[in-house]
């Protein structure tokens, strides 16, 4: 198989705090991995790209400096909500892709992110 | 933008009858594509992916596309309550963003016993 996990399943936070939130890949190696977001009745939209020992690539609109990225590792990747608001609370999402498989992205179960 | 399109559904067919779920795309020079199965509360799960023109069979279901007219589908045979949920097409995006993904809104499927 090819089993993606994250933690924590479920913050909950005060507005003003960061979260870390970590996935890995558990039996397989991946040099990419992405992250995306979920917000109610939407479908998920991607916030970056997170590439083995270099620099995330973040999409339009996402904020680098409040979404921390850092892939240390051919099997963990985390994500670092800095400074969390309301607006933020939200499914995140991560996903890994195998090597030698490429274009066939692997998901995590997701972490439900609620920002009081 | 490059956009994915699907119907929002509800979907809504019997136990046992086939369930066809459709996809639209404007990337024309995206290459590959899947489906997604999304449970309520959960995160996607991968069905199956198709790169080539045609059908591709896999269990009890079909996916096909059609490059030209942009278009992939998704046929689930003998359809079950366990099959209800929201079915994502994902479309891959272009090499800036590696494999990434563009999805879908997502179509809600529901089977009735």
């Amino acid at each position: 198989g090819a089993v993606v996990s994250q933690h924590p399943s479920w913050v909950i936070c005060k507005s003003g705090t960061s979260v870390k939130i970590e996935c890995r890949s558990l039996d397989f190696q991946a040099t990419t991995m992405f992250w995306y977001r979920q917000f109610p009745k939407q479908s998920l939209m991607l916030m970056a790209t997170s590439n083995e020992g270099s620099k995330a690539t973040y999409e339009q609109g996402v904020e680098k400096d409040k979404f921390l990225i850092n892939h240390a590792s051919l099997t963990l990747s985390t994500l670092t909500v800095t400074s969390a608001h309301p607006e933020d609370s939200s499914f995140y999402i991560c996903s890994a892709v195998r090597q030698g498989a490429l274009e066939t992205q692997y998901f995590g179960p997701g972490t439900r992110l609620l920002v009081l | 933008q490059k956009e994915v399109e699907q119907n929002s559904g509800p979907l809504s067919v019997p136990e046992g009858a086939i369930a066809s779920l459709n996809c639209t795309y404007s990337d024309r020079g995206s290459q590959s594509f899947f489906w997604y199965r999304q449970y309520s509360g959960k995160s996607p799960e991968l069905i199956m992916f198709i790169y080539s023109n045609g059908d591709k069979e896999d269990g009890r279901f079909t996916a096909q596309l059609n490059k030209a007219s942009q278009y992939v589908s998704l046929l689930i045979r003998d359809s079950q309550p366990s099959d209800s949920a929201t079915y994502l097409c994902a479309v891959n995006m272009d090499s800036n963003s590696g494999y990434a993904l563009n999805f879908g809104k997502g179509t809600s499927l529901l089977v009735t016993p």
